[in-house]
């Protein structure tokens, strides 16, 4: 069965901390992405990566880096977490090449105080 | 500015009917379409696609149809159950798989019994 899983379900943080958010997929897939998701806004994407140690800019990168040091393994971070970046954050991983759906974790709701 | 519209943010259908959700996008570059369905706290998951190739695509109750010369996609579901209800993202990617999707706003189905 395809996996793709977040480490967390819900977190809480304060303003100025350092977030981490961890995602892994079981699938091989090159692809992988984070979108965070606002009401009336839909999923707007962060970042991706179509390779390891690779990364390219979604529509909204600011205040957001990734980590992709392992195939499996795509990691979100905010640098200094502000209260603007409350949301809910959405990984997803697919195959390269050819039309393909992306699959999704169960997302990540993230709080900052 | 806005590539995938879905100008509808929420509709009403009694069980049974048909509900119809509407998608238009502006980039011509999109070759690839995808539904997805969403509940609350849970991560999309993908229902149904169509390739710029075809002008429609079944799988079901649900059947998605595009028109390129409108650039205008729709999803039908026919008929519609109590656990259609959710909400549901229309997505556009210009192939390869390598760039992300672009998703629209989404609009929330709510099946009446």
């Amino acid at each position: 069965d395809v996996k793709v899983t977040q480490s967390s379900r819900y977190l809480v943080k304060r303003t100025g901390e350092k977030v981490f958010l961890e995602c892994v997929q079981d699938m091989d897939h090159e692809n992988m992405f984070w979108y965070r998701q606002d009401p009336g806004l839909g999923l707007r994407l962060i970042y991706f990566s179509y390779d390891v140690k690779m990364k390219e800019k979604g529509d909204i990168p600011e205040g957001y880096s990734v980590s992709r040091e392992k195939k499996e393994r795509f990691s979100l971070i905010l640098e200094s977490a502000s209260t603007n970046q409350t949301s809910m954050y959405l990984c997803a991983s697919s195959f390269q090449g050819g039309n393909t759906e992306a699959f999704f974790g169960q997302g990540t709701r993230l709080t900052v105080v | 500015d806005q590539q995938v519209k879905q100008n509808s943010p929420s509709l009403s259908v009694q069980e049974g009917r048909i509900s119809i959700l509407n998608c238009d996008y502006t980039n011509s570059m999109f070759d690839y379409f995808l539904w997805y369905k969403k509940y609350p706290a849970e991560g999309p998951t993908f229902l149904i696609s169509i390739s710029s190739i075809k002008d429609k695509n079944e799988d079901g109750r649900f059947t998605v149809f595009l028109n390129k010369s409108a650039k205008h996609l729709s999803l039908h579901i026919v008929p519609s159950q109590p656990g259609d209800s959710a909400v549901y993202f229309c997505a556009a990617s210009p192939g390869g798989g390598a760039d992300g999707l672009t998703f629209g706003k989404g609009t929330h189905l709510i099946i009446q019994p």
